[in-house]
């Protein structure tokens, strides 16, 4: 099943399957990307990152895919397992605002629910 | 080390309480952060520290007052908040302000009554 990121919030897979969590993003000037997981009751934890240079970036199970053109990402999980279950947010890095850090701008979240 | 802790875990307030948020890490990190995360929303970034001073702070009321005593401690003090300060408070921290990867907290749920 495929999600539409901040207008479907909630997506409910079959152990085993694939899952496609999706995300657009604010500002096309955005140099890196990041998914978390976050977990009930937990920080998110880092996933998987990509730089705007690159198009598809692969981890173990995880895929990311950047479409600059419609600033839309992309996170693939293969063969989902029940402790994928989670809450997914992208996160987008902007430009440097007046060299004071580097700041994450997060997105809306997806729920991931896995079905034994 | 990859952990960043949190203190407490749960915290319960009154509006006209002083109380105190604490993080620690032990990663030799140089940039800590606090983030806010009300239910079922995004977290939103409040402070950065780099390098124990204040660089970035996004708008946020005074009676949230951010501290850093030394490079592994960040402590956030609230005094006289909102039923609407409720949320969830990340704690995250990264090598330095330029990289980009952050660890994150575990978070302290707050409640104000």
């Amino acid at each position: 099943g495929e999600s539409v990121g901040l207008h479907l919030p909630t997506l409910s897979v079959q152990e085993g399957d694939n899952s496609i969590i999706n995300c657009a993003y604010s500002n096309s000037a955005s140099d890196y990307f990041i998914w978390y997981k976050q977990e009930s009751g937990k920080g998110p934890q880092f996933i998987i990152d990509i730089r705007s240079n690159m198009d598809k970036r692969q981890g173990q199970r995880v895929t990311v895919l950047l479409n600059k053109t419609v600033k839309h990402l992309s996170l693939q999980i293969a063969a989902t397992q029940p402790g994928d279950s989670a809450v997914y947010f992208c996160a987008e890095i902007p430009p440097l605002r007046n060299n004071a850090g580097n700041m994450l701008t997060f997105g809306g979240g997806t729920r991931l629910m896995v079905k034994p | 080390d990859t952990e960043v802790t949190q203190t407490p875990k749960h915290l319960v307030m009154g509006m006209t309480n002083k109380k105190s948020l604490k993080c620690e890490q032990h990663m030799g990190h140089r940039a800590m952060y606090w983030y806010k995360q009300k239910a079922k929303k995004p977290p939103e970034l409040m402070f950065v520290y780099s390098y124990e001073k204040l660089s970035i702070n996004e708008s946020v009321p005074s009676r949230f007052s951010p501290e850093c005593p030394n490079s592994s401690l960040l402590n956030l003090h609230l005094h006289a908040l909102q039923p609407e300060d409720s949320a969830l408070y990340l704690c995250a921290s990264s090598q330095d302000s330029l990289t980009y990867e952050q660890y994150f907290g575990p978070g302290t749920r707050l409640t104000v009554t």
